[in-house]
């Protein structure tokens, strides 16, 4: 099983729509996630970080369900601006202060 | 203001030359990385340094060298043995546990072998 997997999309949602993203994780013992949101030929920025079993800001929820290792990011009344790359990140398995990128789901909002 | 800086933003390389890329932060971090990442690609990890003067292979290194000479800077050369070094390339920095915080990326060095 990868460290770290995604459906790579594209989800294409029209502007309004609610939207989720799935995460799977091979870690158990992982404690903290991140979500990371990067635009077409930018860098990655942070979007959210996740420690317990979820965490909200404004239109954009994660939520953590430890028992079936995975991750979920959740996007309310989506805006043509939210249209990204959304990456799942978790730490590496082996420790060294190292995080696993999944490759990513790319979601397209259309007016 | 803190943060990682990049240079260059864009890089063309001949056949057989060796190119550095710049990474610097002033955000203090103990801990800096390379990725690189290929059109519809996730990240690749190339190199990755704890504390300075040490550092570590990560999945890709081959045809890569980095030093850590200065906490805040980790310069990344790409040598004429990477075969296909057209890619973006992303320099990150962590304050450690690295787990706690997640990383800052700098803006990244598009390389283009000419």
């Amino acid at each position: 099983r990868k460290e770290v997997e995604q459906d790579p999309g594209p989800f294409n949602v029209p502007e309004g729509a609610t939207v989720a993203f799935n995460c799977t994780y091979s870690n158990s013992a992982s404690q903290s996630f991140f979500w990371y949101r990067q635009d077409c030929r930018k860098e990655p920025k942070l979007l959210m970080s996740v420690y317990s079993s979820g965490n909200e800001d404004g239109r954009f929820t994660a939520q953590l369900n430890r028992a079936s290792q995975y991750i979920s990011l959740l996007i309310r009344d989506s805006k043509l601006s939210d249209s990204a790359t959304y990456l799942c990140v978790v730490p590496f398995s082996g420790g060294y202060n190292k995080l696993i990128f999944g490759a990513g789901t790319r979601l397209a909002v259309h007016p | 203001d803190g943060g990682i800086t990049q240079s260059p933003k864009y890089l063309f390389r001949k056949e057989g030359q060796n190119v550095t890329l710049s990474c610097e932060q002033n955000l203090n971090h103990d801990a800096m990385y390379w990725y690189r990442q290929d059109p519809g690609q996730g990240l690749r990890l190339i190199y990755y340094s704890q504390i300075v003067n040490d550092f570590q292979k990560g999945d890709i290194a081959e045809g890569y060298s980095v030093s850590r000479e200065k906490k805040e800077s980790f310069p990344l050369t790409v040598t004429s043995a990477q075969k296909n070094p057209t890619a973006f390339y992303l320099c990150a920095s962590s304050i450690r546990p690295t787990n706690n915080y997640g990383y800052t990326f700098g803006s990244g060095t598009r390389l283009t072998v000419v």
